[in-house]
């Protein structure tokens, strides 16, 4: 089945550690973004990337950093200048006119302890 | 101004009832636009997809965009339990190359 995997489902870190999270889809879409969902927040968007390395800020990309060799890949670091980390973050990937709709990854909960 | 704006809820209701889910943008340029359900701690799934103004229907499910308003909605008909979730809107420009804009969802509990 074609979908989009996010590992891991739970994940903690250490206070001026580097965290990497792993979004891979085998949808063959070219387009892949991460959110970060908080409570009363809705979905901010980090990162965006349209096509192999290549990628754009979204509207909260301080403190994170991405990467993209891949078409199937598109991992998000959280760097230790990200100073609340503590959140829901979500991958989507979509063909590259994403008007058509994303498909969502199940989500990485990042807690900071 | 938000770009788009979509009542936090809680909203509560019984079993059967018609629910209505609303959001208003202010970006005339949107053109497409979506509702998505997310359940706790998962990733949201698309659950309508419409272009431009009009209805679509699916099962229980309606969408509606009346873009002269900058306003959708979305109505579920005989609600169930398994419709409690959060309810995101979601819209974007026509061109390839620019993100979703989501509203901040609206959370639903049917109660049995």
């Amino acid at each position: 089945d074609g979908g989009i995997t996010q590992s891991p489902k739970y994940l903690f870190r250490k206070e001026g550690q580097n965290v990497t999270l792993s979004c891979e889809q085998n949808l063959n879409h070219d387009a892949m973004y991460w959110y970060r969902q908080d409570p009363g927040q809705g979905l901010r968007l980090i990162y965006y990337s349209q096509i192999v390395n290549d990628f754009q800020k979204g509207d909260i990309a301080e403190g994170y950093s991405v990467s993209r060799e891949k078409k199937e890949s598109f991992p998000l670091t959280v760097t230790s200048a990200q100073k609340n980390p503590t959140a829901f973050y979500l991958c989507a990937s979509s063909t590259q006119q994403g008007a058509y709709g994303y498909t969502f990854g199940s989500g990485t909960r990042l807690t900071v302890v | 101004q938000k770009e788009v704006e979509q009542d936090p809820g809680p909203l509560s209701v019984p079993e059967g009832a018609i629910v209505s889910l609303n959001c208003t943008y202010s970006n005339s340029a949107f053109q497409y636009f979506m509702w998505y359900r997310q359940y706790s701690r998962k990733g949201p799934e698309l659950l309508m997809y419409t272009y431009s103004s009009g209805n679509k229907e699916d099962g229980r499910f309606t969408a509606q965009v009346d873009k002269s308003s900058k306003y959708i909605s979305l109505f579920i008909r005989d609600s169930q339990p398994s419709d409690s979730a959060t309810y995101l809107c979601a819209m974007s420009e026509a061109q390839a190359g620019t993100a979703l804009i989501f509203g901040k969802g609206t959370t639903l509990s049917v109660s049995s």
